[in-house]
């Protein structure tokens, strides 16, 4: 009930094209969800976040649109670029009562082509 | 946010020999964990670091493995012990900060680790 099921494993798009990754989880106690980005050699980055509260976040090219009743979840990265070619990551956790261990998807791997 | 940084940044070692990586953040922080991450993997917990307490360790790690220490609210070390070809991983330490409403967490850039 802990897992985050993270799809696809990797992805490769067009430069200017939409990338879409997608997350699904199983524990409703669940109330905060970011998502990290990867590069090769580099500590994850906080890309953007969301609470169940809002259905979709957008910050510049990265929007999270989020389904509570589905419990799933998706990173959107518009006008993709060559530079976002990463690994990504989402991720989930409660707050309530303090500081929750985080539980990490398994990663998609982006690759843009130009 | 909060900049994190690791040393060594990598390390190449004989099995058997121990390695300590230290972590440095630039602001007090409530909470900092260690993680280790393997090649093309996913991020997989090791231990939480409590400041002036022993760390709590999560299933599949032990103290005398990895031992860990926090003497302050900015800084903590990992030790891998007794090293093998198996420890040769990537390791991050990662902190929370608390913020207005949900403490975000960052990462380190990650100590790689090559055991021979």
């Amino acid at each position: 009930q802990q897992q985050v099921k993270q799809s696809p494993q990797s992805l490769i798009v067009q430069k200017g094209g939409i990338s879409i990754i997608n997350c699904a989880y199983e524990n409703t106690a669940f109330d905060y969800f970011p998502w990290y980005q990867q590069f090769p050699g580099k500590g994850p980055a906080l890309l953007i976040a969301i609470r169940p509260d809002v259905s979709e976040k957008k910050e510049g090219r990265f929007t999270i649109s989020f389904n509570k009743s589905a419990k799933q979840f998706s990173l959107h990265i518009m006008d993709s670029q060559p530079g976002d070619s990463a690994t990504y990551f989402c991720a989930a956790r409660k707050t309530p009562g303090g500081y929750q261990k985080v539980t990490f998807g398994t990663g998609t791997k982006l690759q843009v082509i130009p | 946010s909060a900049v994190i940084s690791q040393k060594p940044s990598r390390d190449i070692c004989q099995r058997g020999t121990s390695l300590t990586i230290q972590c440095q953040v630039d602001s007090q922080v409530t909470m900092m964990f260690w993680y280790r991450q393997q090649p093309g993997q996913s991020l997989t917990l090791i231990a939480t670091a409590n400041q002036g307490s022993e760390a709590t360790y999560e299933s599949g790690f032990v103290i005398d493995k990895f031992p860990i220490s926090r003497p302050n609210l900015t800084f903590s070390t990992l030790t891998v012990s007794n090293m093998s070809p198996e420890d040769s991983s990537i390791y991050l330490c990662s902190v929370v900060k608390q913020g207005p409403e949900v403490g975000e967490q960052y990462f380190g850039p990650g100590t790689r680790l090559t055991v021979t």
